[in-house]
Parts: C-alpha cells; sequence; structure tokens
C-alpha cells in the first residue's frame, strides 16, 4: 500500500525559507514522477510543480518560479520542496502526489500524501 | 494556460438522488481529465482518469464521460459518503484544477 508523509511545515515569517520533504513508502519511488500541489486555506487546489522519476526534468508554474525548487533523493525515497523568499500568500497545505507515469508529465496524480501547513506571517 | 470552469460551484442533493457536475476547458485537452473527490481535513481522492476511466476500488455508482472541451462526471445514486467537494483536472498542458463543486445535504 503506498503511503506518502509530509512533514517540514511550519509557520514562517515573510522572505524566510523552508524546506517540506515527503517520504514514500509501498512503492518503488525511483519509477515514478511526482509532484507538490498546495491549497489556501477554504481554497482550491494548485499544481506547485512536478519532477520526473529520475530528476532530470522539473517544472514550476509562474506564481512559484525561481523560489520554489523540487527535488528528489531516490536513495531514501524522499521529495523534497526548497522554499525561498516565502510570501503570505503561499500559505497553504501542501501535498505530495505521486505520478501513474515515470515522467510525470500528461498524467494523473494517483496518490496523495496527507498535507503539512505552511502558514507565512510576520 | 488552460482554464478549467465547474458548474454549479454548490450542489444540494438527497441520498439517491442521480447528480451531475459539469467541468469546461478553456481549449481542446482531448481525454487528459481526471476527477477527485476531497473530504473536509483530507487529501483529495483520485477517482476517473482519462475523462472516463475508473480508478481501481472506486464505486461503479461514479462514471465519467466528455472529450475536448467538455466533460461531465455523475454519481448514479449519491450516498451519504459522497458529501464532498469534487474538482476535476486537466493534465494535457501541465495541470490545472477547477474552482470545486461542494455537494452538500438537502
Amino acid at each position: 500500500q503506498v503511503q506518502l508523509v509530509e512533514s517540514g511545515g511550519s509557520v514562517v515569517q515573510p522572505g524566510r525559507s523552508l524546506r517540506l520533504s515527503c517520504a514514500a513508502s509501498g512503492v518503488t519511488f525511483n519509477r515514478y514522477g511526482m509532484y507538490w500541489v498546495r491549497q489556501a486555506p477554504g481554497k482550491g487546489l494548485e499544481w506547485v510543480a512536478v519532477i520526473s522519476f529520475d530528476g532530470s526534468n522539473r517544472h514550476y508554474p509562474d506564481s512559484v518560479k525561481g523560489r520554489f525548487t523540487i527535488s528528489r533523493d531516490n536513495s531514501k525515497n524522499t521529495l523534497y520542496l526548497q522554499m525561498d523568499s516565502l510570501r503570505p500568500e503561499d500559505t497553504a497545505v501542501y501535498y505530495c502526489a505521486k505520478s501513474s507515469s515515470s515522467s510525470g508529465y500528461h498524467s494523473r496524480f494517483d496518490r496523495w500524501g496527507q498535507g503539512t501547513l505552511v502558514s507565512v506571517s510576520s | 494556460d488552460i482554464q478549467m470552469t465547474q458548474s454549479p460551484s454548490t450542489l444540494s442533493a438527497s441520498v439517491g438522488d442521480r447528480v451531475t457536475i459539469a467541468c469546461r476547458a478553456s481549449q481542446n485537452i482531448a481525454n487528459y481529465l481526471a476527477w477527485y473527490q476531497q473530504k473536509p481535513g483530507s487529501a483529495p481522492k483520485l477517482l476517473i482518469f482519462e475523462a472516463s476511466n475508473l480508478e481501481s476500488g472506486v464505486p461503479s455508482r461514479f462514471s465519467g464521460a466528455g472529450y475536448g472541451t467538455d466533460f461531465a462526471l455523475t454519481i448514479s445514486s449519491l450516498q451519504a459518503d459522497d458529501f464532498a467537494t469534487y474538482y476535476c483536472q486537466q493534465y494535457d498542458d501541465y495541470w490545472t484544477f477547477g474552482q470545486g463543486t461542494k455537494v452538500e445535504i438537502k
């Protein structure tokens, strides 16, 4: 059974950095693309980052490009999201999700973690 | 960027009702369309992929249809466990979600 467990969320001041982690189990982690998705309080879902199975391809929406970096350590079955220059509008629950394909592209999100809350406030 | 528009935003229904949620893409996405269910305090759960394929373990009362720009999720007989928010998602050009449809008890 696939399990994705996020950690690292906390309260942080604007302009500071934070790194989220997502530990995967019950899946051959190095075979699948992975994503980060966020949900602001009371709002809908927003895709934040994608990384291919081997880390060779990564993409971001304009809202986080240049500030967020997705990475993975396949030896540790762990996905990361480095968030720099945080803004109040980055406040959200951050979910990691697994792709149904190796590249991550043209693919749905077939398993999700439970999420970790990031609050950006002074 | 591809925009996804769901209707209605809120749907009031009773157990046993047949309900349909619509989703429209701002451009042709072929069948690169998924539906997710989210309950309060929980992560989204994949229900339907490629517009009409039922994810393993999802009850058969859920079905999806459509191609191109217009799609629909139908619950044939609403159960108590189905009261939740539903999102459509395109995955033809990166990923975009609809704004969500809350299915509430009438």
